[in-house]
């Protein structure tokens, strides 16, 4: 069984400029989460999605967007870069069934982002 | 909203020591609740989970028992190895009325265990 994997593992980026993460999802799983983590703090949550459509969204700005395509594997495109944009991005796959409380999120490695 | 509360740390403890981690969280549903690890330089791995009140989860002999009336979910070793060090995180799952799985966290303890 394949797990979650993410591209690239780093990136620098400037301020301003537009980037695109990937995902790809451990087989079988239908759903994909994104996670912003911070330095020194805890992940928070993006979006995530299920079945190509947006199920749930986080405190974040619509710069931030995401994809997920029929193979489940996923995209977070984040535009106009901000500094506080540097972090640990997290992609995180799960199976979404009729019950919510058996799922359980299996993370990938995470891309590291630098904005400078 | 939905909030996850964890002890400060670093938390530094000598080979074999007996651990505990608090962990108390905020939910307006019936969450599910989860400790994951994050190694230097990894993404988060799943420890354990509990789905309901009383539940018990372990691995790799960490232990946390699913606590309703004090809304806690504290993480427990017996006895931990240098091998152990590493950033841990309390997180919950509730769906509420949006049926959105998504997943809250506390603000991670780090483990430094000394040989």
């Amino acid at each position: 069984e394949t797990g979650v994997t993410q591209s690239p593992t780093h990136l620098i980026k400037t301020r301003g400029q537009q980037v695109t993460l990937r995902c790809s999802s451990q087989s079988g799983h239908n759903t994909v989460s994104w996670y912003q983590q911070a330095l020194g703090q805890g992940p928070q949550f993006i979006f995530q999605y299920y079945r190509e459509e947006e199920n749930g969204r986080g405190n974040f700005p619509p710069r931030f967007s995401g994809l997920q395509f029929p193979n489940y594997s996923s995209e977070l495109n984040v535009n106009a870069l901000e500094l506080d944009d540097s972090a640990l991005y997290l992609c995180a796959s799960s199976s979404s069934s009729g019950s919510a409380l058996q799922e359980t999120q299996y993370f990938g490695p995470g891309t590291r982002l630098l904005v400078l | 909203g939905d909030s996850v509360t964890q002890m400060e740390g670093p938390v530094t403890l000598s080979e074999e020591a007996f651990l505990t981690i608090n962990c108390t969280y905020t939910a307006t549903g019936y969450p599910s609740l989860f400790w994951y690890v994050q190694y230097p330089g990894e993404g988060l791995q799943l420890l354990l989970k509990a789905t309901k009140a009383d539940d018990k989860g372990s691995n790799k002999g960490f232990e946390a028992t699913y606590r309703k009336e004090t809304t806690s979910f504290h993480l427990e070793k017996g006895s931990v190895q240098v091998s152990d060090s590493a950033v841990y995180f309390c997180a919950l799952s509730d769906p509420g009325d949006t049926g959105r799985r998504a997943l809250t966290f506390g603000s991670g303890t780090r483990l430094q265990v000394q040989p």
